[in-house]
């Protein structure tokens, strides 16, 4: 199994807080994923890293930042948290240029936020 | 956003039977790769399969095989001898924009003993 951990695995949190939650690699891969499930929607993308201080936007990516310092960790922060916050994250890694961009999965984080 | 269509939220086959679980998808590019991920009960996510868009021959991974259908746009998984620990959901995810992946909305799948 690929090194990803996420943590907090479980958050309980009230609206208005701010939230960190974090993946750590140990697979030197340099592209990092943030993505949320809902029912009916699937995963989306919220923010990816492809390098050290190098992130961008993805699909639904209002009310989230995120941050990079080293290649093994990435921060996903809520600034002011909302209910409809409240889902299951997930932080996945790939290392694209390789013979498939298969994407490894963290166990995910379920958040609530009441 | 890219389109990723997978038009069966839940499916149900007899335990040793076979079952295909769709997906379409809307892309302009000409290279790319295609996932199936399964999702069991624990949440962890699961690479089930992986088709190259380049290659015509369609991918097998000891019960779980593809018909990729490109010209369609269409990636679909074909589960033969279905097994109990095969329920899941299971996700479609053409890999079209270089850095970004589109997921479908999943398929559940149950499966009958």
């Amino acid at each position: 199994d690929a090194g990803i951990t996420q943590s907090p695995r479980h958050k309980v949190t009230e609206t208005g807080t701010p939230v960190t939650l974090r993946c750590h690699q140990t697979e030197n891969h340099r592209y990092m994923y943030w993505y949320r499930q809902d029912p009916g929607h699937g995963l989306r993308l919220i923010h990816y890293s492809y390098g050290v201080k190098d992130t961008d936007k993805g699909e639904v990516s209002d009310g989230y930042s995120v941050s990079r310092s080293k290649t093994e960790d990435f921060l996903l922060t809520l600034e002011s948290a909302t209910s409809s916050q409240t889902s299951v994250y997930f932080c996945a890694i790939s290392e694209r240029g390789a013979d498939y961009n298969e994407q490894f999965f963290g166990p995910g984080t379920r958040l609530t936020v009441l | 956003a890219q389109t990723v269509t997978q038009s069966q939220p839940e499916m149900s086959v007899q335990e040793a039977e076979t079952v295909t679980l769709s997906c379409t998808y809307d892309t302009s590019e000409s290279d790319y790769y295609l996932f199936w991920y399964k999702q069991p009960p624990s949440r962890q996510m699961i690479l089930v399969i992986r088709q190259e868009a380049y290659k015509q021959q369609n991918a097998t991974e000891n019960r779980f095989s593809v018909n990729f259908q490109k010209a369609a746009k269409s990636f679909s998984l074909k589960i033969s001898d279905s097994q109990l620990g095969d329920a899941a959901m299971y996700f479609c995810a053409p890999d079209q924009t270089g850095n970004q992946f589109y997921f479908g909305t999943g398929t559940s799948l149950t499966v009958i003993p």
